[in-house]
């Protein structure tokens, strides 16, 4: 069946640190892949998605990811933690034989030290 | 209004009560969603509606009823819930429903849920 892993339920990183989030996925072909942000009490904001094409994703925020084929993963980056972006992140899937079905990872939790 | 909004925000219900929960779309799209959030658990999906026929129904207990009027609007009433039920209920919308893609949801702020 297919999957989602978000390894890390929480982090902490230091404002102005650098950051990468986890994301595995288990699928048997290219899946859609997105990264959303919520902050409490919100919902789900879209931070970066990957259809095809260029491995390496811009984001709004100053995000990015990479998708990686070889190790199922699509890690989410950020050179430059600010402390606003304390929330939580969430990797989905998308897989095209099912509709526009989206799977869910557990999320983790970003907080930032000053 | 912009986005897809949710009212309302918060909810405090018994069990024995009925109340609805409602979702619009400004995005002309035509697949809407509910989704449930519970602590600690991966979002669930729930209904799934393309052109206000619902085309998913993820084992929802039927106490949870969904309705789509038109391609704006979503609903989600409920009645005789348990305090289980209680959780963060998102709404989301998408260009489309198509076997074969997968379309950018965007979702609603949600309407916190507490069942006493």
């Amino acid at each position: 069946a297919q999957s989602v892993t978000q390894p890390d339920i929480h982090i902490t990183v230091s404002e102005g640190a650098s950051l990468e989030l986890r994301c595995n996925y288990s699928y048997g072909a290219t899946p859609y892949l997105f990264w959303y942000v919520q902050s409490p009490g919100q919902g789900l904001q879209l931070l970066l998605k990957y259809f095809s094409g260029d491995t390496l994703v811009q984001g709004i925020k100053g995000f990015e990811a990479e998708f990686k084929r070889s190790q199922s993963s699509f890690n989410l980056r950020k050179p430059s933690v600010h402390w606003s972006d304390a929330a939580e992140y969430f990797c989905a899937v998308g897989f095209p034989r099912y509709g526009n079905k989206l799977v869910f990872g557990a999320g983790t939790i970003l907080r930032v030290k000053s | 209004e912009t986005g897809v909004t949710q009212t309302p925000r918060h909810l405090v219900m018994g069990m024995t009560n009925k109340k609805s929960l409602k979702c619009e779309q400004h995005l002309g799209h035509n697949a809407m969603y509910w989704y449930k959030q519970s602590a600690k658990k991966p979002l669930e999906l729930m209904f799934v509606y393309s052109l206000e026929e619902r085309v998913e129904n993820n084992s929802v207990p039927s106490r949870f009823s969904p309705e789509c009027p038109n391609s704006s609007h979503l609903f989600l009433h409920l009645h005789t819930l348990q305090p289980e039920d209680s959780a963060l209920y998102l709404c989301a919308s998408s260009q489309g429903w198509n076997s074969g893609s997968t379309d950018t949801q965007y979702f609603g702020p949600g309407t916190r849920l507490t069942v006493l």
